[in-house]
C-alpha cells in the first residue's frame, strides 16, 4: 500500500519569504501522479500543483513549484514570495493509475504567513 | 455546474441516529469519491464510483456506512446508528475519466462537518 509522509506538522514564515514544504512517499508503482492541495479555514480543498511521475521536468504554477525526486520518492513544494493568503493547511497526495485511483494523503502541514 | 456542492454544510446529530450527506459532482464528471477528514488529520478514502461500474467500497470503516449514486450524478453517503467517532468532515470529490485513460484531477466540494453528540 502507498503511504505519504509530511514531516513538518507546522511552519511559519514572514510575508514575501520563500518556504519549502517536504513530502515523501512510498510506492512500488512506476507511473503515478503527485499533488499538493491547499485547505484554508473554509475547508475547501484547492489544487495547488500536480506532477506526473513520467515527466522529469518539475511542475510550476506561478509562485508555486515542486522539486520532484523520483528515485528518492520525494516531492517538496516551494512557495516563493509568500503572501498572507497562502496561510492554510497543505496536503501532499499520491494517486496511482490502477483501480480506484484514490488519493492517498499525508497528514498535512499547517503553514502560517506572518505580516 | 460551477463546482462540487455538498449539503448540509454542517450537521449535528445524536448518537444512534442515522444521517444522510449529499454530494452534487461537477456536471459531466463520471468519477465520484467520498473521503473523511477527522480533526487535525489528513483525508482517508471511503468509497469510489465510476460510471456504471460496481463501486469500490474498500475504504468504508464499518457496515454502518453506505453510499449510493443515482443516475450517475448525485451521491448520498449514509451513516446508520452514528457514533461519536464518526464526527469528522466528509468531503466529496469528482473527476473526469477520459475514455481509455486514467482519471484526471479530483475537484473537491466544501465538505459536510458532522458532529455526533
Amino acid at each position: 500500500a502507498q503511504t505519504v509522509t509530511q514531516s513538518q506538522p507546522e511552519m511559519s514564515v514572514q510575508e514575501a519569504e520563500t518556504v519549502t514544504l517536504s513530502c515523501t512517499y512510498d510506492t512500488s508503482e512506476n507511473n503515478y501522479y503527485l499533488f499538493w492541495y491547499k485547505q484554508p479555514p473554509s475547508r475547501q480543498m484547492i489544487l495547488v500543483i500536480r506532477q506526473e511521475a513520467y515527466k522529469q521536468q518539475n511542475a510550476t504554477e506561478n509562485r508555486f513549484s515542486v522539486n520532484f525526486q523520483k528515485a528518492a520518492k520525494s516531492f517538496s513544494l516551494k512557495i516563493s514570495d509568500s503572501q498572507l493568503g497562502d496561510t492554510a493547511m497543505y496536503f501532499c497526495a499520491f494517486r496511482g493509475i490502477q483501480g480506484a485511483q484514490k488519493l492517498v494523503f499525508g497528514q498535512g502541514t499547517r503553514l502560517t504567513i506572518n505580516p | 455546474g460551477a463546482g462540487v456542492s455538498q449539503s448540509p454544510s454542517n450537521k449535528v446529530t445524536e448518537k444512534g441516529k442515522d444521517v444522510e450527506l449529499r454530494c452534487d459532482p461537477i456536471s459531466g464528471h463520471t468519477a465520484l469519491y467520498w473521503y473523511r477528514q477527522s480533526l487535525g488529520q489528513g483525508l482517508e478514502f471511503l468509497i469510489y464510483f465510476q460510471g456504471n461500474s460496481a463501486p469500490d467500497k474498500s475504504g468504508l470503516p464499518s457496515d454502518r456506512f453506505s453510499a449510493e449514486r443515482t443516475g450517475g450524478s448525485v451521491s448520498t453517503l449514509t451513516i446508520q446508528r452514528t457514533q461519536q467517532e464518526d464526527s469528522a468532515v466528509y468531503l466529496c470529490a469528482s473527476s473526469l475519466v477520459p475514455s481509455g485513460g486514467s482519471s484526471e484531477t479530483q475537484y473537491f466540494g466544501p465538505g459536510t462537518r458532522l458532529l455526533v453528540l
